[in-house]
């Protein structure tokens, strides 16, 4: 079946830094990766959706100058956290849209964030 | 706009027992429908998804799930779990025809099954 990875797995960082997430899709090709941030005990909420080649999508009330995505390749798409702060600690969630089994997305392990 | 509603936080069931997880969603359009499973510090998997055709679709560990037109519903069923079931379960749909393919959510509803 289709494979999502991230990594890393877990970073713990200080207040100011900045931190990069990536996601990988390991078998396909991937036209369009989703961003989500999950905090504890609640669902899922869709940050972004990012196209290969093209700028990301934000949904209303996310800082896309806080929020950084970058989808270089077909297999490839990086968050970056900048300038970090200890409300950015989440759960952060990539997931990966198959183009040819368009209606499905297959869900990468998550990165948790601490920022301390 | 779309919306999912998964009425139940947590439901707790002994094991051997049967289960059912409700899911009820709004959209003013046709959508794709999905259940998606959590274990602790893990991201989603996919369990189940309709997309057209029969109503009743299965997953390959025992679980199914109905789509329900006019209930607008698709409530996760299984007839025996195990205490391997113990996660938490996101209803999503996903609106037909959308370019942008977003899933929308629901709050989740965590499956707790004791000996």
């Amino acid at each position: 079946g289709a494979v999502v990875s991230q990594h890393p797995s877990r970073v713990i960082c200080k207040s100011g830094t900045s931190v990069k997430i990536e996601c990988r899709s390991l078998d396909f090709q991937a036209t369009t990766m989703f961003w989500y941030r999950q905090f504890p005990k609640q669902s899922l909420m869709l940050m972004a959706t990012s196209n290969e080649g093209s700028k990301a999508t934000y949904e209303q009330g996310v800082e896309k100058d806080k929020f950084l995505i970058n989808h270089a390749s077909l297999t490839l798409s990086t968050l970056t956290v900048t300038s970090a702060h200890p409300e950015d600690s989440s759960f952060y969630i990539c997931s990966a849209r198959d183009g040819g089994g368009m209606e499905t997305q297959y869900f990468g392990p998550g990165t948790r964030l601490l920022v301390l | 706009a779309q919306s999912v509603t998964q009425l139940d936080s947590q439901v707790p069931v002994f094991e051997e027992a049967p289960v059912e997880l409700r899911c009820n969603y709004s959209s003013s359009v046709s959508v794709y429908l999905f259940w998606y499973v959590q274990y602790p510090n893990q991201g989603l998997q996919l369990l189940l998804k309709y997309l057209s055709g029969s109503t009743l679709v299965e997953s390959i560990n025992g679980f199914e799930a109905e789509f329900n037109k006019s209930q607008t519903s698709f409530h996760l069923r299984k007839p025996s779990v195990h205490i391997s079931d113990t996660a938490e379960y996101f209803c999503a749909v996903s609106p037909k025809g959308d370019s942008s393919y977003k899933l929308i959510f629901g709050s989740g509803t965590r499956l707790l099954v004791r000996p």
